[in-house]
């Protein structure tokens, strides 16, 4: 069975913070994602990573930044948390041509 | 880049009935086509998914149709219970393996009336 994990359900932050979003798979999946969801504007892809130490923009990157450092692990950081980054982020992975399998979420609140 | 259109964002249906929810995309090169489930407080998880070489797929309830030509594709639930209460996610992929990244409709909120 497909674990996706990330590190918070919730988190609370203030503006300007350095943030740091972790997802975790267990099922040595290539690919890995970041997704921010928000009412009304469905799923929409940050970052995506095919491998370790590879990664590609996605729709909207603007004002954070990946890391993948190890094969398993897939971060987000958002250097300086601004207020309308407050969001829903989902994680999510997959193996070639495969399905993507979701993570739980971390709602984040920017103050 | 890819555009996904989803209609209607919100969906009330008797039991029993069934529900259509549909989706159009732009690039047609576009060839992997996945539908997610997402209940109130969980994750999204797939329910059926459908590739350019296919017309339909059907799963017991669910089914898949798309148009490539039209450049669309639906989802059909039949026989709706309870526990089909939902947000529906389309998405669509022109990637080589087809997941490489997802482009996602908005969501449709599907309300089943007992």
């Amino acid at each position: 069975d497909v674990k996706v994990t990330q590190s918070s359900r919730y988190l609370v932050k203030r503006t300007g913070e350095k943030v740091f979003l972790e997802c975790v798979q267990d099922m040595d999946h290539e690919n890995m994602f970041w997704y921010r969801q928000d009412p009304g504007l469905g799923l929409r892809l940050i970052y995506f990573s095919y491998d370790v130490k590879m990664k590609e923009k996605g729709d909207i990157p603007e004002g954070y930044s990946v890391s993948r450092e190890k094969k398993e692990r897939f971060s987000l950081i958002l250097e300086s948390a601004s207020t309308n980054q407050t969001s829903m982020y989902l994680c999510a992975s997959s193996s070639i041509g495969d399905t993507q399998y979701f993570g739980p979420g971390t709602r984040l609140t920017v103050l | 880049g890819e555009n996904v259109e989803q209609h209607p964002s919100t969906l009330s249906v008797q039991e029993g009935d069934s529900a259509v929810i549909k989706c159009t995309y732009s690039d047609s090169a576009s060839n992997y086509f996945p539908w997610y489930k997402q209940e109130l407080g969980k994750r999204p998880q797939l329910i059926i998914d459908i590739r350019s070489n296919v017309g339909e797929k059907k799963d017991q309830r669910i089914a898949v149709t798309l148009n490539k030509t039209a450049k669309h594709f639906s989802l059909h639930i039949t026989e709706t219970q309870p526990e089909d209460s939902a947000v529906y996610f389309c998405a669509a992929s022109a990637g080589n393996f087809g997941n490489e990244k997802l482009t996602f409709g908005t969501g449709t909120r599907l309300t089943i009336i007992p």
